[in-house]
């Protein structure tokens, strides 16, 4: 157990709707990534989150965002769903101010979209 | 896309033995990580090599970092049934803000 969560555990939805996921961080992190991980492949950075503001972004569209509150913890939505964003994805916290390094993981929400 | 490429995709070994996975990214790093997920759960971090070190290692495992080359190995001595999961190399940009993963090794170790 790393001590980050995540919710909801599964989620279906259908395309076009919008969709919200939740982590809390592990205690005294605040540096939050989240990542997109498609069945058979390795996770992708979707973006990071250091006090309260983003500190990094991968390869994702605008309607992939992000906000991590006072406490830390973090929500990862996305608008107008597609077929693709069929993935498990995962949030990650780390202690070190903003630089990655080693990286807490939680256990994913996996998401499908019909 | 995906900076590190794993090599093999996927490792079938007997319980005892040796697993070596391989790794190689494209541009300039921070430091190299590995980690280890069980059946689409969430990731655990193994070890972190800095982009000024050779070798490292934990436990059973050793990590090897070659930046001239631009690759990274992994090493499991006496591999386990319990070691059966996906392997994964990840990259850390020099900003430090973020992580690029590789496709994985899924390796399966035969008790």
């Amino acid at each position: 157990e790393t001590g980050v969560t995540q919710s909801p555990t599964h989620l279906i939805k259908t395309r076009g709707q919008q969709v919200t996921l939740r982590c809390s961080s592990q205690s005294g992190h605040n540096t939050v990534s989240w990542y997109q991980q498609a069945l058979g492949q390795g996770p992708q950075f979707i973006f990071q989150y250091y006090r309260e503001e983003e500190n990094g972004r991968g390869n994702f569209p605008p309607r992939f965002s992000g906000l991590q509150f006072p406490n830390y913890s973090s929500e990862l939505n996305v608008n107008a769903l597609e077929l693709d964003d069929s993935a498990l994805y995962l949030c990650a916290s780390s202690p070190t101010g903003g630089a990655i390094e080693t990286q807490y993981f939680g256990p994913g929400t996996r998401l499908l979209v019909l | 896309s995906q900076q590190g490429e794993e090599d093999p995709q996927a490792l079938s070994i007997q319980e005892g033995e040796n697993a070596t996975m391989n790794c190689s990214y494209k541009t300039s790093i921070n430091n190299l990580q590995w980690y280890r997920q069980n059946s689409g759960r969430g990731l655990v971090h193994l070890i972190l090599i800095r982009s000024n070190e050779r070798e490292k290692h934990s436990g059973r495992l050793r990590v090897t970092l070659d930046t001239s080359k631009k690759s990274s190995s992994l090493l499991i001595t006496a591999s386990r049934a319990a070691d059966t999961a996906s392997y994964f190399c990840a990259t850390e940009n020099n900003a430090g803000n973020m992580l690029t993963f590789g496709g994985g090794t899924r390796l399966m170790v035969k008790p």
